[in-house]
């Protein structure tokens, strides 16, 4: 059982470059959320995804795009990356329900734009 | 406008000894919340939640506490062990944002436990 699988692992990109990260969940979870980890300002919220058709903006979605492939695939993209979005991005999943189920994390992308 | 606040950037302990982490929130709309531990280059893992209904809520050497009037809440560790190095990040969400569980981070503690 893989959980949530963020491809690529690292990534560098150059300001003005476009890219899309990748993530795939195998335990059927109906929603899926991006969020990037900064120094000192822990993880934040870009996008989720409730259910499978349905996204929602975050904290941060500012630069970013997201498409909720399937109920399995949840991809950001980043249309013209520039140097303040380079960070750690992590793909989360979880089961929708009254008992805020905890979310389970994928192992990251780390993203440097120079 | 910081929500979740852990003002300890690191904590050092013995092994064997407890370890305490704090969190304090702002947003009085929040009522669930959880702890997350993050090794280097992995994702964060859930550890253990409360809900604003408990005061309390323990699994084995976890046990996290609340105050809601303070709006505070520590995790406790005991006894400590090497493989508790780690960061702790704490986070909340508000009940009636739907089917989402979006939650609010805080900063991270790192713990290191010593020999």
């Amino acid at each position: 059982n893989a959980g949530v699988t963020q491809t690529p692992k690292f990534q560098v990109l150059k300001t003005g470059q476009s890219m899309t990260l990748q993530c795939a969940q195998d335990m059927n979870h109906n929603s899926m959320y991006w969020y990037r980890q900064d120094p000192g300002m822990g993880l934040r919220l870009i996008y989720y995804s409730a259910s499978e058709g349905t996204t929602d903006k975050g904290e941060v979605p500012n630069g970013y795009n997201v498409s909720r492939l399937n109920k399995r695939e949840f991809s950001l993209r980043l249309e013209s990356a520039a140097p303040s979005q380079t960070s750690v991005y992590f793909c989360a999943s979880s089961e929708v329900g009254l008992n805020n189920s905890p979310l389970h994390f994928g192992n990251g992308t780390r993203l440097t734009v120079t | 406008d910081q929500q979740v606040k852990q003002n300890s950037p690191s904590l050092s302990v013995q092994e064997g000894r407890i370890s305490i982490l704090n969190c304090d929130y702002t947003n009085s709309m929040f009522d669930y919340f959880l702890w997350y531990k993050k090794y280097p280059a992995e994702g964060p893992t859930f550890l253990i939640s409360i809900s604003s209904i408990k005061d309390k809520n323990e699994d084995g050497r976890f046990t996290v506490f609340l105050n809601k009037s303070a709006k505070h809440l520590s995790l406790h560790i005991v006894p400590s062990q090497p493989g508790d190095s780690a960061v702790y990040f704490c986070a909340a969400s508000a009940h009636g944002t739907g089917t989402a569980s979006k939650l609010t981070f805080g900063t991270g503690t790192r713990l290191q436990v010593t020999l």
